[in-house]
């Protein structure tokens, strides 16, 4: 069974340092991951997969599967940045699920 | 709306009476999943509907738990008897067509639920 964890509940970082959240998964074959973001008092929301290889709102994640890591990386923190992020994956081919990790909230201070 | 649409938005219920959710997917939307967001943790798989046919129902915790879309358009997740550990936020998402590939998954606001 596939498995997705985020080690930290909360990351605190201040504007404009570097932020890298933590998404390691397993899984024997071959995953697509993802990151959904959800804002306060919104819903959750697709923020980038690894297939399309772009970054978001200054976000990018690798997939490492040496590591089995898909980190989320942003070079300065803005405050706006502020949000619950989970990391998920599904299996390649379609008509899959999706399985989360417990996700990172991360707060981004002045 | 151009998004996917739940009611209620927030539902309390005593333990063992049935409720039932809804979940109103976006227009065209050919893939509709059902997931339960206990407390403090990422969503969990419940069951998948491609059009009305339920293809996946292996995430549903008991046989009180029961979802349908006979028309291949809205859906409806029932729990029947509910119980304190029923209480969380039941997500709905649909995407365009997620048979052959994975398409991105489009969440509601949720319903959440309260057992007392």
């Amino acid at each position: 069974a596939q498995r997705v964890t985020q080690p930290e509940k909360l990351l605190s970082v201040f504007k404009g340092a570097p932020v890298e959240l933590k998404c390691n998964y397993s899984y024997s074959g071959s995953p697509e991951l993802f990151w959904y973001v959800q804002y306060s008092r919104q819903r959750l929301q697709l923020l980038l997969r690894h297939i399309s290889r772009e970054s978001i709102k200054g976000f990018t994640a690798d997939l490492n599967k040496g590591e089995t890591s898909f980190h989320l990386k942003k070079p300065f923190a803005q405050e706006e940045d502020s949000a619950m992020y989970y990391c998920a994956l599904t299996l390649t081919g379609g008509g899959n699920k999706l399985t989360f990790g417990t996700g990172t909230q991360l707060k981004v201070e002045l | 709306g151009a998004g996917v649409s739940q009611s209620p938005r927030y539902k309390v219920a005593k333990r063992g009476q049935d409720v039932a959710l809804r979940c109103d997917p976006i227009s065209g939307h050919v893939s509709l999943f059902w997931y339960q967001q206990a407390l403090g943790q990422g969503p969990e798989f419940l069951t998948y509907f491609q059009n009305e046919a339920q293809l996946d129902k292996s995430g549903l915790p008991s046989d009180r738990f029961f979802a349908e879309r006979p028309e291949g358009s809205v859906s409806t997740l029932k729990i029947q008897r509910t119980q304190q550990e029923d209480s969380a936020v039941y997500l709905c998402a649909s995407s365009l067509d997620n048979w052959r590939s994975n398409q991105p998954q489009h969440f509601g606001d949720g319903t959440r639920l309260s057992i007392l």
